[in-house]
C-alpha cells in the first residue's frame, strides 16, 4: 500500500510569488491534514478535512493561505503571495479517523524556500 | 486554544544511558500519541494511549499516560544510536474532536557513541 505522496518534494520561489502543493493520502483516510513545520519545532496544524470538508482551519492564515480536498481525496494548499516567512516544511498526514482518533501517517513533505 | 509541551528540548547522551521525555498539555487529553521523527526526515507513529495511567512497552521504549489525562512520558532504556531524532507527543483535547492532532514542541535526542 502506498504511503501519502506529496510534491514538490523542494520549492524555491520568490517572495510575492504564488506556490502550491499538492498531498494524495492513503486510500480509505478521511481526515486529511495540513502540517507546518518550522526548524526545531513541532508540527503546527494548519487545516483539518474531515472528508471534503475542512473542520478545522483556525490557524490557516486565510490572507494569502487556501486549501482545498476536492472529492474528498486528494488536496493542495496554495500560499498567494508567499513571504519570507513562509519558508518552512509542509506536510500533509492522513488518518483513518474514528472516534478515539487514529494514527497519523505522513508524507515526505514539501520544504518551501522564500527569497 | 491547546497547548502541548514537552521537556526538554534537547537531550545529549552517552549510548547504553537511558533517556527520558515529558509531555504536559493545557487541557485533559482523550488520548496521546507518540512520533519519532529522524532527521530529514518526517514524524513517524510510535504509539497511542488511550486510558488513564496506561503503561505500554515496545522493546526498551516505555510509555505512560498520566492519570489527569494531562502528562505523558517516553522512557527509553539503554539508548542506542538508532535512537537518534526528535520524539513528538501528540494529542486531542478531550473538549473537542479525536482526531484534532495538537503537537508538542519536542525533544531532541542526541546519543553519542
Amino acid at each position: 500500500e502506498a504511503g501519502v505522496v506529496q510534491s514538490p518534494r523542494y520549492k524555491i520561489i520568490e517572495k510575492k510569488q504564488p506556490v502550491a502543493f499538492w498531498c494524495n493520502p492513503i486510500s480509505g483516510h478521511n481526515t486529511l491534514y495540513w502540517y507546518r513545520q518550522n526548524l526545531g519545532q513541532g508540527p503546527e496544524l494548519l487545516i483539518r478535512y474531515e472528508n471534503e470538508e475542512a473542520v478545522d482551519d483556525s490557524q490557516l492564515p486565510k490572507d494569502r493561505f487556501s486549501a482545498e480536498r476536492l472529492k474528498g481525496v486528494d488536496s493542495t494548499l496554495k500560499i498567494q503571495p508567499a513571504e519570507l516567512g513562509d519558508s518552512a516544511v509542509y506536510l500533509c498526514a492522513s488518518s483513518r479517523g474514528g472516534s478515539l482518533g487514529s494514527e497519523a501517517f505522513f508524507g515526505q513533505g514539501t520544504r518551501l524556500t522564500v527569497v | 486554544g491547546q497547548q502541548v509541551m514537552q521537556i526538554p528540548q534537547y537531550q545529549h547522551v552517552q549510548e547504553g544511558e537511558d533517556f527520558t521525555t515529558y509531555c504536559n498539555s493545557s487541557t485533559t487529553l482523550s488520548n496521546i500519541q507518540w512520533y519519532k521523527q529522524r532527521p530529514g526526515g518526517h514524524p513517524v507513529f510510535l504509539i497511542q494511549l488511550v486510558k488513564s495511567g496506561e503503561v505500554k512497552k515496545q522493546k526498551r521504549l516505555t510509555f505512560q499516560f498520566g492519570e489527569a489525562k494531562k502528562n505523558s512520558s517516553l522512557h527509553i532504556t539503554a539508548t542506542q544510536t538508532t535512537d537518534v531524532g526528535t520524539y513528538f507527543c501528540a494529542g486531542p483535547s478531550s473538549s473537542g474532536s479525536a482526531r484534532q492532532l495538537t503537537f508538542g514542541s519536542g525533544t531532541q535526542l542526541t546519543v553519542l557513541p
